[in-house]
C-alpha cells in the first residue's frame, strides 16, 4: 500500500476566494498523478491526469501542477463557487500497476 | 453521468442475508474495479477485473465473492457479513489491457449498512 497523503483534510473558503490543497506522493515508480472531484451522492469525477514533471493543467478556474522530482501536485480554485464544494480526490498511478492509489481527499465547503 | 451505474444504490442487511451489488458499464472498457469506501479512510481497492479474469484480489475476505460474467458487468456477492463492513462500494472502469493511462470511471456508489 503506498502512501498518498492529501492536506488539508477539509476546508471552509468563502465564495470568491482562492483555494489550493496538496497531494503528496512516493515518487519512485511514479507514472501518472489523477485528481477527481467527488460530489456528495454522486460518481467521482475525473479532473486531470498529469503524467510529465512540471505539467500544469488548467479547466476553468481549475488548475493544477505537478513536480514528480519531489513528489506533489497541487490543486488551484480560483474565485471559489459554491458548486465547487466537493471532496477533491488524487490517485497515483505507478508504472505496470493495475490499479490506483487514493489519497483520503481535501473536502472543501465553499460559503455563499 | 460516467458511463458506469450501480444497483442498488442503498442496501440495509442483516449479517445472516445474502445479496449482490451490481455494476454496470456502457463505455466499452476492459477493465472493472470494486473498491471500499469507509469513513476518513481512502478508497481501498478489492478486486480489479481485466478482460474478465480476476487480476487482483487485495486480501478481501471471502465473505465478498466477485463476478465478471462479460466485460460490461461485475457483481459483489455478499454473505455473513460483519457491521465493519458497513462502507460505500464502488465501482469503477477503465480501458484496461496495460500499456496506457488507467483513467478510471465511476459509478456512484452503494452505500452498504450491515445491523
Amino acid at each position: 500500500i503506498l502512501n498518498v497523503e492529501q492536506s488539508p483534510q477539509s476546508l471552509h473558503v468563502q465564495e470568491g476566494d482562492s483555494t489550493n490543497f496538496t497531494c503528496s506522493f512516493p515518487s519512485s515508480n511514479f507514472y501518472a498523478l489523477h485528481w477527481y472531484r467527488w460530489e456528495t451522492a454522486k460518481s467521482p469525477e475525473a479532473l486531470f491526469v498529469m503524467t510529465l514533471n512540471g505539467d500544469e493543467k488548467k479547466k476553468g478556474r481549475i488548475s493544477a501542477t505537478l513536480n514528480t522530482k519531489e513528489g506533489y501536485s497541487y490543486l488551484y480554485i480560483k474565485g471559489s463557487q459554491p458548486e465547487d464544494s466537493a471532496t477533491y480526490l488524487c490517485a497515483l498511478e505507478e508504472a505496470g500497476a493495475n490499479n490506483l492509489f487514493f489519497g483520503t481527499g481535501t473536502r472543501l465547503t465553499v460559503i455563499p | 453521468e460516467t458511463g458506469v451505474t450501480q444497483t442498488p444504490r442503498h442496501l440495509v442487511m442483516g449479517m445472516t442475508n445474502k445479496k449482490s451489488l451490481k455494476c454496470e458499464q456502457h463505455l466499452g472498457h476492459n477493465a472493472m474495479y470494486w473498491y471500499k469506501q469507509s469513513a476518513k479512510k481512502p478508497l481501498e481497492l478489492m478486486f480489479v477485473y481485466n478482460f474478465k479474469e480476476q487480476t487482483e484480489n487485495n486480501s478481501v475476505p471471502s465473505r465478498f465473492s466477485p463476478e465478471c460474467p462479460n466485460s460490461s458487468h461485475l457483481f459483489l456477492h455478499l454473505h455473513t457479513l460483519q457491521p465493519e463492513d458497513s462502507a460505500l462500494y464502488l465501482c469503477a472502469s477503465s480501458q484496461g489491457g496495460g500499456g496506457g493511462l488507467n483513467e478510471q470511471f465511476f459509478g456512484p456508489g452503494t452505500r452498504l449498512t450491515v445491523l
